[in-house]
């Protein structure tokens, strides 16, 4: 079955330091591949995706993924943190059927901190 | 462009009590979705419709029933809702091909 692994259940760091956060999956064949954040009592927006091509995506906001096929990974990265970035982030996945529906991870909540 | 509309955005309900969560959306898309959304849980698949007519069981479907009215409404029910049903509830609409969802503002129920 899918899954999606967001080991990291809280991350805090310091404003202006640099940001990473995991996302492994598993699957026989590479998923379309999906980070979306979530301001408190928000509901969920997109920060950015990969299909395909280009291992490293660039999303908004400031932030990128690099998939990375061997390690099953597509980890979110920021070189410096805002203090408008607190909030919990979501990576998810869906087969490239398109058919079965889009698979979440559990969260990792930011904290950031002066 | 309203995208994917939610509501209630707020309800409490007593154990036992019924109703309907309704969404909508504007985008012409066969794909909606219902989640529910705990605490250290993520986000949780209880129904979802790949196009008008069909319906399919998610990851947590007990004590839900769900319709889709048309290609625009997919609508969840609570039949006899009790506490461990109190969660916010996110309706979604798919991109033909799965390549992108747009969220609703979420329903966010209490069960007392």
């Amino acid at each position: 079955a899918q899954s999606v692994t967001q080991p990291d259940i809280h991350i805090t760091v310091s404003e202006g330091a640099s940001l990473e956060l995991r996302c492994n999956y598993s699957y026989g064949a590479t998923p379309y591949l999906f980070w979306y954040v979530q301001s408190p009592g928000q509901g969920l927006q997109l920060l950015l995706k990969y299909f395909s091509g280009d291992t490293l995506v660039q999303g908004i906001k400031g932030f990128e993924a690099e998939f990375k096929r061997s390690q099953s990974s597509f980890n979110l990265r920021k070189p410096s943190v805002h203090w408008s970035d607190a909030a919990e982030y979501f990576c998810a996945v869906v087969p490239p059927s398109g058919n079965t529906p889009l698979v979440f991870g559990k969260g990792t909540r930011l904290s950031v901190i002066a | 462009n309203a995208g994917v509309t939610q509501t209630p955005k707020f309800q409490v309900l007593k154990t036992g009590q019924s109703m309907t969560l309704q969404c909508a959306q504007d985008m012409n898309h066969n794909s909606m979705y219902w989640y529910r959304q705990d605490p250290g849980m993520g986000l949780r698949l209880i129904y979802y419709s790949a196009s008008e007519g069909t319906t399919d069981k998610g990851e947590v479907p007990n004590g839900y029933n769900v319709s889709r009215l048309n290609k625009r409404e997919f609508s969840l029910r609570l039949e006899s809702a009790a506490p461990s049903q109190t969660s916010v509830y996110f309706c979604a609409s798919i991109k033909q091909g799965g390549t992108e969802a747009f969220f609703g503002q979420g329903t966010r129920l209490t069960v007392v």
